[in-house]
């Protein structure tokens, strides 16, 4: 499925870089997420948007940095990361706020390597 | 709190072979209940849901079954494979409307 589509799909940077992570849905959804996936860990749910506006922001570290300027677009601001940091980050938008009816649609995710 | 327990994997069959991943989770009242899959390489996908207690989610061949006695959403599968291969995640629905999300079922099938 293509709908939400994730770029870069690998980013290599270092302790000190700046980089940002990008998520387009073309569904016409109105919630749109940010996950983590550790190696042999649970998802762990970052932000939540609903309609352009954060819901939820799970105790995520101020290095990590949400945005999300119109309906279909979400990006993830990285600056001064660990090495911890290094994982799969997964997008996910909803038709609304996830429900019964709603279900979530992922993308690739952007594999992150911090150096 | 709300939690969700799944088989640790990696489970490896022969293909053909019956499979069972058990999924037991713990959830204010009687949440939705999704199994999602992710093939390597990529994100997840929603492969079934069910809704209320005994409604049975179906799809590509796979089945769960919403048990509300035993709070359990077991995947089966009467003929598994290959390209099942995959993790397979468990995933009900707490009060707040987030998925609670567990580590994942690892399913190898061998040809």
């Amino acid at each position: 499925e293509t709908g939400v589509t994730q770029t870069p799909r690998h980013l290599v940077m270092g302790m000190t870089n700046k980089k940002s992570l990008k998520c387009e849905q073309h569904l016409g959804h109105n919630a749109m997420y940010w996950y983590k996936q550790s190696a042999k860990k649970p998802l762990e749910l970052m932000f939540v948007y609903s309609l352009e506006e954060r819901v939820e922001n799970n105790s995520v570290p101020s290095r990590f940095s949400p945005e999300c300027p119109n309906s279909s677009h979400l990006f993830l601001h990285l600056h001064t990361l660990q090495p911890e940091d290094s994982a799969l980050y997964l997008c996910a938008s909803s038709q609304d706020l996830a429900g019964q009816g709603s279900p979530q649609h992922f993308g690739d995710g952007t594999r992150l390597s911090i150096l | 709190g709300n939690s969700v327990t799944q088989m640790e994997g990696p489970v490896t069959l022969s293909e053909e072979a019956f499979l069972t991943i058990n999924c037991t989770y713990t959830a204010t009242g009687y949440p939705s209940l999704f199994w999602y899959v992710q093939y390597p390489g990529e994100g997840l996908q929603l492969l079934l849901k069910a809704t209320k207690a005994d409604d049975k989610g179906s799809n590509k061949g796979f089945e769960a079954t919403y048990r509300k006695e035993t709070t359990s959403f077991h995947l089966e599968k009467g003929s598994v494979q290959v390209s099942d291969s995959a993790v397979y995640f468990c995933a009900p629905l707490d009060s707040n409307y987030q998925l609670i999300w567990g580590a994942g079922t690892k399913l190898i099938i061998k040809p």
